[in-house]
């Protein structure tokens, strides 16, 4: 099965905690993403990462950190900076080529709740 | 920031009508995606249209795109009840090679 698994499906967190979210591929994808994505709102960019080991700030990354040391592997961490992080986190990758003629392939989500 | 900009942003329709969702946008672009987002899960994608198409169709699907109003629209005909979900657009400026700015949806519901 070919595709993007996000873990885990819910996540509760306390106030002051850091959580990580686990977003892995097997769609030998370059370029992955994490989107935040609020109730009836459209998808905001976190972060995304063209290669292993690089990764650029999207439009609301404070309080936020990423890794890239594998190919496969984009883990999310939202730290106890980010003061309101209840929402929905999604996770996208996309083939080579870059956007110009590639669709972005979507996780099912992680619903991070903050207690 | 958030280009696109989806109306309305909700829609009701009996099933076996056309559903007809718009997407306006600010800055000149590459191509125009539409992404399918069934509730509290990922994202799918239905099409992308370049900026030099004027008109893409896939099975019930059509999608225009005119760069002059910068705007585009998505036509579902013949809308079955599976067909509930929330459109989004999302678009591809000329600058950025990899990120996609997506709109706030357009929430379809088809009653059967």
């Amino acid at each position: 099965d070919g595709g993007i698994t996000q873990s885990p499906k819910y996540l509760f967190r306390k106030e002051g905690q850091n959580v990580t979210l686990s977003c892995e591929q097997n769609l030998n994808h370059d370029a992955m993403y994490w989107y935040r994505q609020d109730p009836g709102q459209g998808l905001r960019l976190i972060y995304y990462s063209q290669i292993v080991n690089d990764f650029q700030k999207g439009d609301i990354a404070e309080g936020y950190s990423v890794s890239r040391e594998k190919k496969e592997s984009f883990p999310l961490t939202v730290t106890s900076a980010q003061k309101n992080p209840t929402a929905f986190y999604l996770c996208a990758s996309l083939g080579g080529g870059g956007v110009f003629d590639n669709e972005q392939f979507f996780g099912p989500g992680t619903r991070l709740t903050v207690l | 920031s958030q280009q696109g900009e989806e109306d309305p942003q909700a829609l009701s329709i009996q099933e076996g009508e056309n559903a007809t969702m718009n997407c306006s946008y600010k800055t000149s672009i590459n191509n125009l995606q539409w992404y399918r987002q069934n509730s509290g899960r990922g994202l799918v994608h239905l099409i992308l249209i370049r900026s030099n198409e004027r008109e893409k169709h896939s099975g019930r699907l059509r999608v225009t795109l005119d760069t002059s109003k910068k705007s585009s629209s998505l036509l579902i005909t013949a809308s079955r009840a599976a067909d509930t979900a929330s459109y989004f657009c999302a678009t591809v400026s000329r600058a950025g090679s990899y990120q996609l700015t997506f709109g706030k949806g357009t929430k379809l519901s088809v009653i059967p």
